[in-house]
């Protein structure tokens, strides 16, 4: 067990519709980042909060927005979805940036119908 | 750009030889290097960093990396393999902020 957690484990959604990812990093850490793993582009950097202010954009659609509370957790949020959107969502955490290792969470799968 | 490449899709070992799972970097300055794992169903798992000073580091599990910077690479090694190490070995690199992902290697060790 990592110590970060996801909710919901699974989710299924209809094109169009908004839905939203929830994360708890491992207490303590600082850092959250959001990834989507996918068969046909592998595993894609979408974006990193530290302390509440993001830190870093990746290869995030405008559609997807993301914030960090000040108690830490963090949401993803995604909309108008399309069957693209597809994937497996994880959340990983750390204690400070570019030397510290990541923690994963054990990822949400979302499914668009 | 900066790139981290898994050279192999997959990689076959039958249990009890050693394995190696590539990863080359292209980067600027002085790079902090990751492996993980993820096996199925699962997130990643963290198992070994290179940020500086000794060119082998030994991690979880049994692994150890080797950081070279003249063959810009940092390759996964294992003595002896295990039926259990098969899953998806993904190597990392951290700049700036971003964290930049291989598309990961299969490992299949087989009894």
């Amino acid at each position: 067990d990592s110590g970060v957690t996801q909710t919901p484990k699974h989710l299924i959604t209809a094109t169009g519709q908004r839905v939203t990812l929830r994360c708890s990093p491992r207490s303590g850490d600082l850092s959250v980042y959001w990834y989507q793993q996918s068969l046909d582009q592998g595993l894609q950097f979408l974006i990193q909060y530290y302390n509440g202010e993001e830190r870093a954009k990746g290869n995030i659609l405008e559609r997807f927005s993301a914030q960090q509370f000040p108690d830490l957790h963090s949401e993803l949020n995604l909309s108008s979805l399309e069957l693209g959107d597809s994937a497996l969502y994880f959340c990983a955490s750390s204690v400070e940036n570019r030397a510290s290792e990541q923690y994963f969470g054990p990822g949400t799968r979302l499914t668009v119908t | 750009a900066q790139s981290v490449a898994q050279p192999e899709d997959q990689v076959n070992v039958a249990e009890g030889n050693p394995l190696t799972v590539k990863c080359t970097y292209s980067v600027s300055g002085n790079p902090y290097l990751f492996w993980y794992v993820q096996y199925p169903n699962r997130g990643l798992q963290f198992l070994l960093k290179y940020i500086t000073g000794d060119n082998l580091v030994k991690g979880s599990y049994g692994f150890e990396a080797e950081f070279n910077k003249s063959q810009t690479s940092f390759h996964l090694k294992k003595p002896s393999a295990l039926v259990s190490d098969s899953a998806l070995y993904f190597c990392a690199y951290t700049g700036g902020f971003k964290t930049i992902f291989g598309a990961g290697t299969r490992l299949f060790v087989k009894a």
